[in-house]
């Protein structure tokens, strides 16, 4: 079967750093996606990784290792509207499968 | 980007009765695919809508239930039939403009409610 573990929820105050976790297990590959959702909106996407390493976005930088079907999303200097899901994606040939998602708390 | 509208935004339904969910982009994309999300979870694909054919559905998804047209490039229904209080769930189409599906946007979801 196919499967993206994530952890389900993370906590961390402003200005911090955090990282969340992504490990796979999929047919196929061609690609880590990083999609945001704030509740009652829709996903919205951050990131993506074809190849090995990290891609950075301002304050968020994705990285995956292909060998360890694992990859994270680090977010940084962290902002209360930083609260929301997060789900990584990935991609085969003609669809996306998205992880279980984690819920970010930034707190005060 | 590509900006994505659905319609409607919500609704109430009885339990046994058809809803029909729109989606409608503002230029044309390569790939179509609605989602379903319950309450706290996942995004779990429906199937993807395919231009001039039938869609392809995921597994424990069938056409029957969630039958899906996809007239032109910017354009597709969705239809919950014979709903029941299971069905009650946010639908989302997305869209994808470049070849590939990493990169999808989301329109806005449909969430819907079986009494």
């Amino acid at each position: 079967g196919q499967s993206l573990e994530q952890p389900s929820e993370v906590t961390a105050v402003e200005g911090a750093i955090v990282q969340i976790n992504c490990t796979y297990q999929t047919s196929g590959f061609y690609g880590l996606s990083w999609y945001q959702q704030h509740d009652g909106g829709a996903p919205t996407f951050l990131s993506y990784n074809a190849l090995d390493g990290l891609e950075e976005t301002g304050r968020f930088s994705s990285f995956l290792s292909r060998s360890d079907s694992y990859g994270y999303l680090l977010l940084q200097e962290l902002q209360m509207k930083d609260s929301a899901s997060y789900f990584c994606a990935v991609g085969s040939t003609d669809k996306l499968i998205f992880g279980t998602g984690t819920r970010l708390q930034v707190f005060p | 980007s590509a900006v994505i509208s659905q319609k409607p935004s919500r609704d109430i339904c009885q339990r046994g009765t058809s809803l029909t969910i729109q989606c409608q982009v503002d230029s044309q994309v390569t790939m179509m695919f609605w989602y379903r999300q319950q309450p706290g979870q996942s995004l779990t694909l429906i199937a993807t809508a395919n231009q001039g054919s039938e869609a392809t559905y995921e597994s424990g998804f069938v056409i029957d239930k969630f039958p899906i047209s996809r007239p032109n490039l910017t354009f597709s229904t969705l239809t919950v039939s014979n709903m029941s209080p299971e069905d009650s769930s946010i639908y989302l189409c997305s869209v994808v403009r470049l070849q590939g599906p990493d990169t999808q946007y989301f329109g806005p979801g449909t969430r819907l409610t079986v009494l």
